[in-house]
């Protein structure tokens, strides 16, 4: 079954808004990353938290991890037109050589 | 200088043909991966080789067939094509786990759309 489920599913905001996407998994990771995917394009590998660690800055970009309630949230801060894309989750865990098992997604739109 | 490259970028075939799909990483990395992108965008990881070995293989029809005869190429062979393989399938690859123990982040090729009529 699908580790990582993106809430929401779609987000629409004005430019200079912040966006906030969430993130929540099954099972025990080592590693959680986000990745962001503009239309017909391969994914872009944005931050990389790892499981013994709670917070993550870069640039405008926060990610948080609450390991107990298998969870994850990434902020968008002060968004603009070009933050526009899908953003996903991937976890990172060992089944037998480690696997990144992403999920579905969230759809942000930012509106100029 | 193009880190991860697929070719085709498209690829539109008719049910039972055989098709291919090449990738190449300049990035001097360990491990390569293929994954297939439905219409919903969902991910799933199809394959994962470490220096040509295969190290996942998910639930994929055996028609699916990845060769790697260098750890800088990953290509991906569908025998018997069929409707549902019609999605966008993306190469990726990252450093060796093996080597740091840890997983890293992968960096993604620009994704071959197949569409099979």
């Amino acid at each position: 079954s699908q580790q990582g489920e993106e809430d929401p599913q779609a987000l629409s905001i004005q430019e200079g808004e912040n966006a906030t996407m969430n993130c929540s998994y099954k099972t025990s990771i080592n590693n959680l990353q986000w990745y962001r995917q503009n239309s017909g394009r391969g994914l872009v590998h944005l931050i990389l938290i790892r499981s013994n660690e709670r917070e993550k800055h870069s640039g405008r970009l926060r990610v948080t991890l609450d390991t107990s309630k298998k969870s994850s949230s990434l902020l968008i801060t002060a968004s603009r037109a070009a933050d526009t894309a899908s953003y996903f989750c991937a976890t990172a865990s060992w089944g037998g050589g480690f696997k990144t098992i992403f999920g579905a997604g969230t759809r942000l739109f930012v509106k100029a | 200088d193009t880190a991860v490259s697929q070719t085709p970028k498209y690829l539109v075939t008719q049910m039972g043909n055989d098709k291919s799909i090449k990738c190449e990483q300049n990035l001097g990395h360990d491990t390569m991966y293929w994954y297939k992108q439905d219409s919903k965008k969902f991910l799933k990881i199809m394959f994962s080789y470490n220096n040509k070995e295969l190290i996942i293989n998910e639930t994929v029809p055996n028609r699916f067939s990845p060769k790697s005869p260098d750890k800088a190429h990953l290509n991906l062979h569908i025998n018997s094509l069929e409707l549902g393989d019609s999605a966008v399938y993306f190469c990726a690859s990252s450093q060796s786990f093996l080597a740091g123990g840890l997983p890293h982040e992968q960096y993604f090729g620009p994704g071959t759309r197949l569409t099979v009529t």
